[in-house]
């Protein structure tokens, strides 16, 4: 079993439909979740990160965290051709709080 | 925020020969730094976490002799890729963080392609 895992991509949605990007995680211990952004030969870039069971909402964007289930999730609402990138999944885990990332779902928004 | 900065964006060298990247936080100091390398269509792989003063935690599976990394002060770390070979070819990326609880950021990353 990988250590993170989110759905296969590609994902491909309509401009103004909602996103929904999933993920889970073996380690029971980690505590703290991260869903980043990249764009092709990019670096990521921080999107979400949500620490407690529940939903965290920040703008058009949803993280949803269900620890007993080891699940998390990001919605895109109102997804615009800007939102196109890969997703990825990011559980912090060891001492050091290392990130794990999944092997990431690839977006495309089509206008 | 926190600027990383990492040099250089990309390189291209014979095979056999040793690359540098340099990773450094521009307006904070780091006391934890990581090496992450991403192939092509896969997602980012931890290959070292650098601490300043101490010799850097591999990866299972990542040669520490052959990925050399320094952290020698608070504002820098470097990985050499020493003896390159086509197969290293890849992007490497690095991030940098104050303190364990705060949050971790990101350089622009490094495209090498050995020849």
């Amino acid at each position: 079993q990988k250590e993170v895992e989110q759905n296969s991509g590609p994902l491909s949605v309509p401009e103004g439909a909602i996103a929904s990007l999933n993920c889970t995680y073996s380690d029971r211990g980690s505590q703290s979740f991260f869903w980043y952004r990249q764009y092709s030969g990019k670096s990521p870039e921080l999107i979400m990160s949500i620490y407690s069971n529940g939903d965290k909402e920040d703008g058009r964007f949803t993280a949803q965290l269900n620890k007993a289930s080891q699940y998390v999730s990001l919605l895109i609402r109102d997804s615009q051709p800007s939102d196109s990138a890969t997703y990825l999944c990011a559980p912090e885990r060891g001492s050091a709080r290392q990130l794990t990332f999944g092997s990431g779902t690839q977006l495309t928004v089509l206008p | 925020g926190a600027v990383v900065s990492q040099h250089p964006s990309w390189v291209i060298c014979k095979s056999g020969t040793s690359v540098k990247i340099e990773c450094r936080s521009l307006d904070f100091q780091a006391t934890t730094m990581f090496w992450y390398r991403q192939f092509p269509k896969q997602s980012l792989m931890l290959m070292a976490t650098s601490n300043e003063g101490s010799k850097a935690t591999y990866e299972q599976g990542v040669e520490k002799d052959k990925f050399l990394i320094n952290h020698a002060s608070l504002t820098l770390s470097t990985l050499t890729v020493t003896s390159a070979h086509p197969e290293d070819s890849s992007f490497y990326i690095c991030s940098a963080r104050r303190a364990i609880n705060e949050k971790l950021f990101f350089g622009s990353g490094t495209q090498l392609s050995v020849l």
